[in-house]
């Protein structure tokens, strides 16, 4: 059975003190793993994608990298804007996104 | 930058009511998507399209869900009977092809008394 898990659940840091969440999975025919930020109320907002073992890719204060296993989202010296929930969602080889349940991130100023 | 739009924001509505959600995916996207996130739970998976035909759904998206594209630019989920825990964000979803990124909408706002 595909499993995701995500954490922490919540995460509390300073601005500027950076940290990890780290996304655990279990699925079969990956496709590839998605990043999506979520605020309050709101959609899910894409952020990153990745295809395989080893790859990386950065947007501003945040870099996702991913092993066979896990994806690890890195948060440098983050903004109190940076304050959202953070999904990471496998994608099988089909056309649906499993998504695990969020870390919830506040950054405090 | 082109976008995902829903209709309505919210929507109150009675037990054993029908309703439509209504989406406009972005415009050169062919495949679409319903999701669905009851409160403080997770975001789920209810059904795939594309080419006029539903190319999977899960569990959930049972005889009471259907999903249609009236014409070039609307997508929309019906469900017929509502009940009490269908109460939920309901997200619209699309792709430019299959297994793509897919990009969200801000979601309609279901709460079914």
């Amino acid at each position: 059975e595909d499993q995701v898990t995500q954490s922490p659940e919540a995460l509390r840091l300073q601005e500027g003190e950076s940290s990890s969440l780290n996304c655990s999975y279990t699925v079969s025919g990956l496709r590839g793993l998605f990043w999506y930020r979520q605020d309050p109320g709101k959609g899910p907002e894409f952020l990153f994608t990745l295809y395989s073992a080893g790859e990386e890719k950065e947007k501003e204060r945040l870099k996702a990298t991913l092993t066979k296993k896990e994806s690890f989202l890195h948060i440098t010296a983050p903004k109190p804007e940076d304050s959202a929930t953070y999904l990471c969602a496998p994608g099988r080889n089909t056309d649906k996104l499993i998504f695990g349940t969020g870390t919830r991130l506040q950054v405090f100023p | 930058e082109p976008e995902v739009t829903q209709t309505p924001s919210h929507q109150v509505t009675q037990m054993g009511q029908e309703v439509i959600l209504r989406c406009v995916p972005i415009s050169n996207h062919l495949y679409f998507y319903w999701y669905r996130q009851i409160l403080g739970q997770k975001v789920e998976f209810l059904v795939s399209f594309y080419n006029n035909e539903i190319s999977e759904k899960s569990e959930i998206f049972d005889d009471q869900f259907s999903v249609e594209r009236p014409d070039g630019s609307n997508f929309t989920l019906k469900i017929r009977s509502t009940k009490l825990e269908d109460s939920a964000m309901y997200f619209c979803a699309s792709s430019r092809g299959g297994r793509e990124t897919q990009y969200f909408g801000p979601g309609t706002r279901l709460l079914v008394l």
